[in-house]
């Protein structure tokens, strides 16, 4: 399976600022997701990172707020946008694994707590 | 869109119990899997079992694809079991997964 790294692992931000997550895989893949997790709460996706093109929202996510980048078949950004206590999460991301194209891995997550 | 219900919601267990956790879904799948999400926030991969049987040491899962459910069972439970599973399922077509309500597990020592 492919080795997932996010950066940064976590951090403490203020509501109103904005925090770009990276996420790096070491090698190349076809599909890239991106996940939020609130408190408590199961896995929600969030958009589908197309390489080359605009990324895929989900019902209720936005591209002003959550704006995604994939310039190759190895990386992605999330950013957070205008941030709020409310997106305090866990951000993770996810990759199909290039053996098995239907099974997904997960990255170690981005732990966000918005002040 | 596709509803995933796990139960039970939380299970407590002594070290060396027997469990089994269920994943029922609202609509016919082509992709299921079970994931461990360990105290520290990491998903791991556990089966990837659109439908029959598969064994792994202490864990085993049976995925029901007709009768749309899914079985994991966990054998000799110990500490480090403790945590969060979750099943996810995609529907026909699609590599979007969607998650279920997870069950959040504790094991006693």
């Amino acid at each position: 399976s492919a080795v997932i790294s996010q950066k940064p692992s976590r951090d403490i931000c203020q509501r109103g600022t904005s925090l770009t997550i990276q996420c790096q895989v070491d090698s190349q893949v076809t599909m890239m997701f991106w996940y939020r997790q609130q408190p408590g709460q199961s896995l929600t996706l969030i958009a589908t990172a197309n390489q080359g093109s605009e990324a895929t929202y989900e019902s209720g996510f936005v591209i002003d707020k959550f704006p995604i980048s994939r310039p190759n078949l190895t990386f992605s950004t999330l950013t957070v946008s205008n941030m709020s206590p409310e997106d305090s999460s866990i951000y993770l991301c996810s990759v199909d694994s290039p053996g098995t194209p239907n099974e997904q891995f997960f990255g170690p997550g981005t732990r966000l707590t918005v002040l | 869109g596709i509803q995933v219900e796990q139960s039970p919601p939380d299970l407590i267990l002594q070290e060396g119990a027997n469990s089994t956790l269920r994943c029922n879904f609202s609509d016919s799948v082509n992709n299921l899997q079970w994931f461990h999400q360990n105290p520290w926030g990491q998903l791991i991969n556990l089966f990837y079992i659109p439908s029959g049987t598969k064994q792994n040491g202490r864990l085993s899962a049976t995925t029901v694809a007709t009768e749309r459910y899914s079985l994991l069972y966990i054998s000799s439970s110990q500490t480090t079991d403790s945590g969060v599973y979750f099943c996810a399922v995609a529907a026909s077509g699609t590599y979007k997964y969607i998650f279920g309500t997870g069950t959040r597990l504790k094991v006693l020592a």
